[in-house]
């Protein structure tokens, strides 16, 4: 069975700095993998997503994620975040008939 | 514009009442999805739709009660309510199954309270 793990449920950051959301997935099967963020009151907005060849993804917002076969991970990464990027992030695999699977969530939260 | 729709956006009512929540996407999907998030934001696949077919059901109680009229429209009816049943409710669709990726685009959510 599938099942996604994301191994910190807050990562407070300042302004301009660095930031990586790290996820980790078991998947016994082909491998589909999401990034999708949920802003303050509001449905999810897809991010990046990893089908299949090139191993670094680029996403929306500035944001891109590794996938990591023997480390089973897909971490998300920004090299300088904003204020306006505070919001929730979930990692998801795709599970059988097009399920998404998603992990707890991180809550990226940028002060200034 | 709006591509996955759903009503109400908040709903709050009484223990033991039924209700109902709306879904429309306008994308030509023939696959719709409901989803829980939970008080600690934890999402959840409930069911899935395709061309009016039930998929999916991810051991939700019978309480819940899936119906889908026709393809663009998937609603989610919940009788006698529960304390346990107050969350976030999202609705997605995506184009067909099932044999190989299609991305799935959200509704904005529809927040019920149980009181």
């Amino acid at each position: 069975a599938q099942s996604v793990t994301q191994l910190d449920s807050q990562v407070p950051v300042f302004e301009e700095a660095p930031v990586e959301l790290r996820c980790n997935y078991s998947s016994s099967v082909s491998v589909y993998l999401f990034w999708y963020v949920q802003y303050p009151n509001q449905g999810l907005q897809l991010l990046l997503k990893y089908l299949s060849g090139s191993t670094l993804v680029k996403g929306i917002n500035g944001f891109e994620a590794e996938f990591n076969k023997s480390q089973t991970s897909f971490h998300l990464r920004k090299p300088s975040v904003h204020i306006s990027d505070t919001a929730e992030y979930f990692c998801a695999v795709m599970g059988g008939y097009n399920k998404l699977i998603f992990g707890a969530g991180t809550r990226l939260a940028v002060h200034p | 514009d709006t591509a996955v729709s759903q009503t109400p956006k908040y709903l709050v009512t009484q223990m033991g009442n039924d209700k109902s929540i709306k879904c429309e996407q306008n994308l030509g999907h023939d696959t719709m999805y409901w989803y829980k998030q939970d008080s600690k934001k934890f999402l959840k696949i409930m069911f899935s739709y395709n061309n009016k077919e039930l998929i999916i059901n991810e051991t939700v109680p019978n309480r819940f009660s899936p119906k889908s009229p026709d393809k663009a429209h998937l609603n989610l009816h919940i009788n006698s309510l529960e304390l346990g049943d107050s969350a976030v409710y999202f609705c997605a669709s995506s184009p067909i199954l099932p044999s190989s990726y299609n991305e799935q685009f959200f509704g904005p959510g529809t927040r019920l309270t149980v009181l």
